[in-house]
């Protein structure tokens, strides 16, 4: 069975503070992908990204990054000098590679950046 | 130029009501998806349908139909509204792929459904 842990619950940093957020997965399928989205307090979900399970490159755009490593069964995020606009709860998801598939979530990590 | 929308954004309701959530799509997506998001902020899938053809059907009430009309439309019927149906409902829509695996799945605005 799918599944995905965020063990952090909630996150606490101040502006200008790096922060990672943590996932871990277990999947037996050997295609499958992971997915980052943010949950601002206005309540929309917001795609952040996308990974194959053949692509363990990490990703950089702007100030948040991403450690793939398919050893650990970890997908993290980190966001280097945290805003306030980063507030926010971000899931981990995964989905299998097969026709409409539906994402499995982890239970979320809410971020809160102090001023 | 909204990419995936859903009306109504609020909905307060009495108990034992029958209630529809309506979600389009303008991104020629062929399937969609509705999720449920309780007062923990747990999300869980509950039906996807590719060109208007049911995939998953999670174990969810009967009181829970979902109706797709065409493919850029899925709408989600409640009957015999009950308190723990109080939730937030996303619809959500992706591209199927080449090979078969769907991309990247694109959320609506989310209802909030309160049932009194």
């Amino acid at each position: 069975a799918q599944k995905v842990t965020q063990a952090q619950t909630e996150i606490s940093v101040v502006e200008k503070e790096d922060v990672t957020l943590d996932c871990v997965y277990e999947t037996r399928d050997t295609t499958y992908y992971l997915f980052w989205y943010k949950q601002p307090p206005s309540g929309e979900l917001v795609f952040l990204i996308r990974r194959n399970s053949f692509d363990e490159q990490n990703e950089i755009s702007g100030r948040y990054s991403w450690n793939f490593q398919k050893s650990t069964s970890s997908f993290n995020f980190t966001i280097t000098a945290s805003q306030v606009v980063d507030s926010a709860v971000y899931f981990c998801a995964l989905s299998e590679a097969q026709a409409g598939t539906a994402l499995i979530f982890g239970k979320g990590t809410t971020l809160s950046v102090s001023s | 130029d909204t990419a995936v929308s859903q009306t109504p954004k609020y909905l307060v309701t009495q108990m034992g009501n029958d209630k529809s959530i309506k979600c389009e799509q303008n991104l020629g997506h062929d399937t969609m998806y509705w999720y449920k998001q309780d007062s923990k902020k747990f999300l869980k899938i509950m039906f996807s349908y590719n060109n208007k053809e049911l995939i998953i059907n999670e174990t969810v009430p009967n009181r829970f139909s979902p109706k797709s009309p065409d493919k850029a439309h899925l709408n989600l019927h409640i009957n015999s509204l009950e308190l723990g149906d109080s939730a937030v409902y996303f619809c959500a829509s992706s591209q199927r792929g080449w090979g078969g695996a769907e991309e990247t799945q694109y959320f609506g605005p989310g209802t909030r459904l309160l049932v009194l």
